[in-house]
């Protein structure tokens, strides 16, 4: 079975400061996507990554795929409170569309 | 935004009680699928479907079954609630020509 594992799972900043988030498996994934969700929503697509080293960049996050394509990172540079809400990594087995979902990153970023 | 709805919105019912839960989409998207999020689990899979009538389990299937009898429609029911199964609930689609899933808002079951 498939796995990703997130860290860290709760992070709280003052705005401006720097943070990553990391989403780990055991397993080569073909792609992998990342989520943001907001209190009372469903998670919106942020990116996703398919070429392991790709780094893909959305203003101030920075997402990276990692060179096996077993991990993926988020970098989030001068956070602000709209960053604020719960990040998930996504991924399916190779040649399938039957998703799983990481156990989330929940950020506070702190005016 | 995508054409992903969801019925009921909140719902709360009595253990043992049958429950179904709908979504529907006006994207013709191939795949749809249902999660539930519960604290400290991020979404898990319950059950997706890959075409009318196409359908398989996920992760979390147990107590839970589905029906597609067209493509926009996908009803996921609990034929006898139990507690365990208070959760909220999402729907999501994919085109299959890509890896986007476009969730609902969300249903709020809690299971008394």
């Amino acid at each position: 079975t498939q796995l990703l594992e997130q860290s860290p799972q709760f992070l709280s900043i003052q705005e401006g400061e720097n943070l990553t988030v990391y989403c780990n498996s055991s397993s080569v994934f073909s792609s992998l996507q990342w989520y943001r969700q907001e209190p009372g929503e469903g998670p919106v697509l942020l990116v996703t990554v398919v070429t392991g080293g790709e780094v893909k960049k959305l203003k101030r996050l920075t997402f990276q795929f990692g060179d096996a394509r077993k991990d993926s990172s988020l970098h989030i540079t001068a956070a602000q409170p709209g960053d604020t809400g719960l990040y998930l990594c996504a991924g399916a087995p190779s040649g399938t569309y039957k998703y799983i979902f990481g156990t989330g990153t929940r950020l506070k970023v702190l005016a | 935004d995508a054409g992903i709805t969801q019925s009921p919105r909140h719902k709360v019912t009595e253990t043992g009680t049958p429950v179904t839960l709908r979504c529907h989409q006006t994207e013709n998207h191939r795949y749809m699928y249902w999660y539930r999020q519960d604290p400290g689990h991020g979404l898990r899979l319950i059950h997706y479907s890959y075409g009318v009538k196409d359908t398989d389990k996920g992760e979390v299937s147990d107590g839970y079954s589905v029906s597609r009898s067209k493509t926009e429609d996908f009803l996921l029911t609990l034929e006898s609630a139990t507690s365990s199964q208070t959760s909220v609930y999402f729907c999501a689609i994919n085109s299959g020509r890509t890896d986007t899933q476009y969730f609902g808002p969300g249903t709020r079951l809690t299971v008394l």
